[in-house]
């Protein structure tokens, strides 16, 4: 069946550091790819998306590109912020408003 | 753009009770509406998907006349909580979309109601 698998959390770096959360999936055809953002007692935000192969999905100084010789689309972003602590959640689904199917989520904690 | 509101954002009631989360698209009209139960530091998992004027489809193992779902408009769903017993706090939260003759567009989240049980 289809699945999201990403990195164990918690991740904790510090400010500025280079962030790397990787994200296979096992899917057949051609799922778009997704990147959301938690942050604590709130609901999920889109952080950013990839609807076909080779696409790069990039907000906010992340960026995440749908590799589908690797089954991946890990996340990274040059320099973190303290404000990017949050979980974040990889996902796919077969149509960009159809059923979701998440990753466990990464907790990243991000210290000044 | 794109805002989905959820109320109430937290609510504490006693067991047996019943209680209603509302899921309202502030600005778009929402074709399909999803609800989702997350458990502490866990990942979400699906409970139903509704459409616009249409039953609910529930996944497997959620309890249909335990979480009755209803989408009687395009911005609009609610989840009531029907005897609502300890087990069942938990923090839920809704999305939407609206996918219509080819316009596909992601799922926009609420901000989650936090439910407690005593």
């Amino acid at each position: 069946g289809n699945s999201v698998t990403q990195m164990e959390g918690p991740v904790t770096l510090s400010e500025e550091a280079f962030l790397t959360i990787n994200c296979t999936y096992t899917a057949t055809g051609y799922p778009s790819l997704f990147w959301y953002v938690q942050y604590p007692g709130e609901g999920l935000q889109l952080l950013l998306k990839a609807t076909k192969a080779d696409d790069k999905g990039s907000n906010k100084g992340f960026e995440a590109t749908y590799r589908k010789e690797t089954t991946s689309f890990h996340l990274e972003k040059g320099s973190v912020q303290v404000s990017d602590s949050a979980v974040y959640f990889c996902a796919l689904a077969y149509n960009q408003g159809g059923k979701l199917i998440f990753g466990q989520g990464t907790e990243l904690s991000v210290k000044p | 753009g794109a805002v989905v509101s959820q109320h109430p954002s937290r609510v504490i009631c006693k067991s047996g009770t019943s209680v209603k989360i509302e899921c309202r698209s502030l600005d778009f009209q929402a074709t399909t509406m999803f609800w989702y139960r997350q458990f502490p530091k866990k990942s979400l998992m699906l409970m139903a998907t509704s459409n616009e004027g249409s039953k609910a489809t529930y996944e497997q193992g959620v309890e249909k006349d335990k979480f009755l779902i209803n989408h009687a408009s395009l911005t609009l769903s609610t989840l009531t909580v029907t005897s609502a017993h300890p087990e069942d706090s938990s923090f839920y939260i809704c999305s939407a979309s609206y996918n219509h003759e080819g316009f596909d567009q992601p799922q926009h989240f609420g901000d989650g109601t936090r439910l407690s049980i005593l």
